[in-house]
């Protein structure tokens, strides 16, 4: 299947830095990449839908000044945590869909475990 | 909208019994089913979908599904567990006409297998 990769695995910051996290396709081109956001023995939580050369679409109470995401080319995605705070801290992970009508599936990068120190 | 109910939290289960972990959904027009599996800190790996056909879907891992329009469900299962299989599940639904295919997922089911 495809891959998508995901990076920084885990990454530890201090309070009000930035954090970006990269993801990328590996092996397809993908038109929309997802972010979520993952909470302890939480579900995924979608924040924003991006598509390539395209502003992100937010899901409500995102806030898009503090998250933002960049999708620059049809193989990378990149979410930036900006001015990073505790309650910030979480697990994040990106999820590629590769274009094209009939592909249904999206595949997901291994997370980001984010702690803001 | 759409939105996905994972009936059970958790679902301990022995070692080579089977196990049916339970999902449903509602929503006023087509959908597309998925089930995921997740293991501590990492991503999501697709276990099984259901597009259209036959309600039976086979996946990974010797797991398998059934989709039942008339009960808004998509139950997961297997006849024989084993140790690997400890992990978190999660269904998840996406209208089928939607351009983007966003999906939203259930709240989880954690299997834990006893030896």
């Amino acid at each position: 299947g495809a891959v998508v990769s995901q990076h920084p695995s885990r990454v530890i910051c201090k309070s009000g830095t930035s954090v970006k996290i990269e993801c990328r396709s590996l092996d397809f081109q993908a038109t929309t990449m997802f972010w979520y956001r993952q909470f302890p023995k939480q579900s995924l939580m979608l924040m924003a839908t991006s598509n390539e050369g395209s502003k992100a679409t937010y899901e409500q109470g995102v806030e898009k000044d503090k998250f933002l995401i960049n999708h620059a080319s049809l193989t990378l995605s990149t979410l930036t945590v900006t001015s990073a705070h505790p309650e910030d801290s979480s697990f994040y992970i990106c999820s590629a869909r590769e274009s094209g009508l009939m592909n249904t599936e999206a595949f997901f990068g291994q997370g980001t475990r984010l702690t803001v120190v | 909208a759409q939105s996905v109910t994972q009936l059970d939290s958790q679902v301990p289960v022995f070692e080579e019994a089977p196990v049916e972990l339970r999902c449903n959904y509602s929503s006023s027009v087509s959908v597309y089913l998925f089930w995921y599996v997740q293991y501590p800190n990492q991503g999501l790996q697709l276990l099984l979908k259901y597009l259209s056909g036959s309600t039976l879907v086979k996946g990974i891992n010797g797991f398998e599904a059934e989709f039942n329009k008339s009960q808004t469900s998509f139950h997961l299962r297997k006849p024989s567990v084993h140790i690997s299989d400890t992990a978190e599940y999660f269904c998840a639904v996406t209208y089928s006409g939607a351009g983007s295919y966003q999906l939203t997922f259930g709240k989880g089911t954690k299997l834990s297998v006893i030896p």
